[in-house]
Parts: C-alpha cells; sequence; structure tokens
C-alpha cells in the first residue's frame, strides 16, 4: 500500500514556542492531505483539510491562525503549531489521499 | 457519512477467531463499508472494505448482512499483534476530498 510519513515522531517544546510538523506522501502524489488530532482515549479528530496550492479548510472550532497548514507540494504538508500551550499536546496525524486515504504514524506532541 | 454503532470493546483469546460487529442501519444503497484498525501509537490502516458481498484479503474477512444493514469483521486467528481498535466506517463511493470520519471504534484486547 501506498506510504505516508510523519517527523519528527515525537517533540517536546516549551511552551509559547511553534513547532512544525512535515507529512509526506513517499510514493504516490496526494492533491488532498488531512490533519487530524488524537487525545488519549479518544478517537480521531478531523482539524483540517489542505489541497494542494490552495488554503486549507478547518473544522469548526479549530483555530487556523493557532494551525498553520501549508501544502506547497503533491508529496508534502505541513502543520504548524504557534504559540504552542500544554492544552495542545496531543497526538496528530496525517493522511494523504489519492483513491484511498493512507494515514502517517503520527507525531506525539508534549507541550511542558 | 452515515452513522455507525460498534461495542466500546471486545477480548479474544490468542489464536482464537474474532467477530467484530458493526450496525449502520442507516446506510445507503451506494455507501461501501470500510474497516480501519489504529494499534498503539500508530496511525490508522486500512483492513478491509466491501459493499454487498462478502470479502477475504490476508488480513481479514467481512461479511455483510444480506439487508446491509450490519456487517462483521472476522479475524481468523487473533494475535496479539491485533490489539488494536478497530473503526467501522461507511463511505460513498465517488467521495471526492470527503475525508474518513471516524466514531469511537471497537477497542480489541487479544489475550495470551
Amino acid at each position: 500500500g501506498a506510504v505516508v510519513s510523519q517527523h519528527p515522531s515525537r517533540v517536546i517544546c516549551k511552551s509559547g514556542t511553534s513547532v512544525k510538523i512535515e507529512c509526506r506522501s513517499l510514493d504516490f502524489q496526494a492533491t488532498t492531505m488531512f490533519w487530524y488530532r488524537q487525545f488519549p482515549k479518544q478517537s480521531l479528530m478531523l482539524m483540517a483539510t489542505s489541497n494542494e496550492g490552495s488554503k486549507a479548510t478547518y473544522e469548526q472550532g479549530v483555530e487556523k491562525d493557532k494551525f498553520l497548514i501549508n501544502h506547497a507540494s503533491l508529496t508534502l504538508s505541513t502543520l504548524t503549531v504557534t504559540s504552542a500551550h500544554p492544552e495542545d499536546s496531543s497526538f496528530y496525524i496525517c493522511s494523504a489521499k489519492n483513491y484511498e486515504q493512507y494515514f502517517g504514524p503520527g507525531t506525539r506532541l508534549t507541550v511542558t | 457519512d452515515a452513522k455507525t454503532t460498534q461495542p466500546n470493546s471486545m477480548e479474544s483469546n490468542e489464536e482464537e477467531p474474532v467477530h467484530l460487529p458493526c450496525n449502520h442501519s442507516t446506510i445507503s444503497g451506494t455507501d461501501y463499508i470500510h474497516w480501519y484498525r489504529q494499534l498503539p501509537s500508530q496511525g490508522p490502516e486500512y483492513v478491509i472494505h466491501g459493499l454487498t458481498s462478502n470479502v477475504n484479503n490476508r488480513m481479514a474477512s467481512l461479511a455483510i448482512a444480506e439487508d446491509r444493514k450490519s456487517s462483521t469483521l472476522i479475524l481468523h486467528r487473533a494475535t496479539l499483534r491485533d490489539a488494536a481498535v478497530y473503526y467501522c466506517i461507511l463511505r460513498e463511493p465517488v467521495s471526492g476530498n470527503t475525508p474518513l470520519v471516524f466514531g469511537k471504534g471497537t477497542r480489541l484486547s487479544v489475550i495470551a
């Protein structure tokens, strides 16, 4: 199956700093990528949909100025958590779509 | 996407078959039934999908009721590596940029 990678796999940052998470589709081109967030013992919650070359569409309740998404190429999307706070600590999962939707391994963000 | 209902948790002994049920009484005539699973601290992975007929692949089998209002994911011999949360998701055949929407899923525990 298609492979989606994420980097880093885990990151610890201090409150107030920004963190960038990369998502790459390794063996296919993805015009659409999705970002999900998952808190412990909960299901995945969709944060935003990004299309290559255009602005991301955010789900209700997700702050677009806090979670900056860039989808500059058909194989790369980035999520930047700006001015991170402890409540942003979560498991962030990206997904890339061609015909099917494929998921990255996730990034564990801990904000201290 | 139409709603699905799954048990919160199930338990199985190792090397025994596991039947994971999913109810989707409001399924439309064109919705496909997809199953994904999420191992601990990983992104979701595709398991199987079907429309009307039962389906088999190397990971599992999918049994679909004749009225399509329910389905069952069958793991023929559960291993410890099958311990995961299993999600049953309905999707339209041409979903465009519509992302997968995850419910709570069934947490499967496998006992050695």
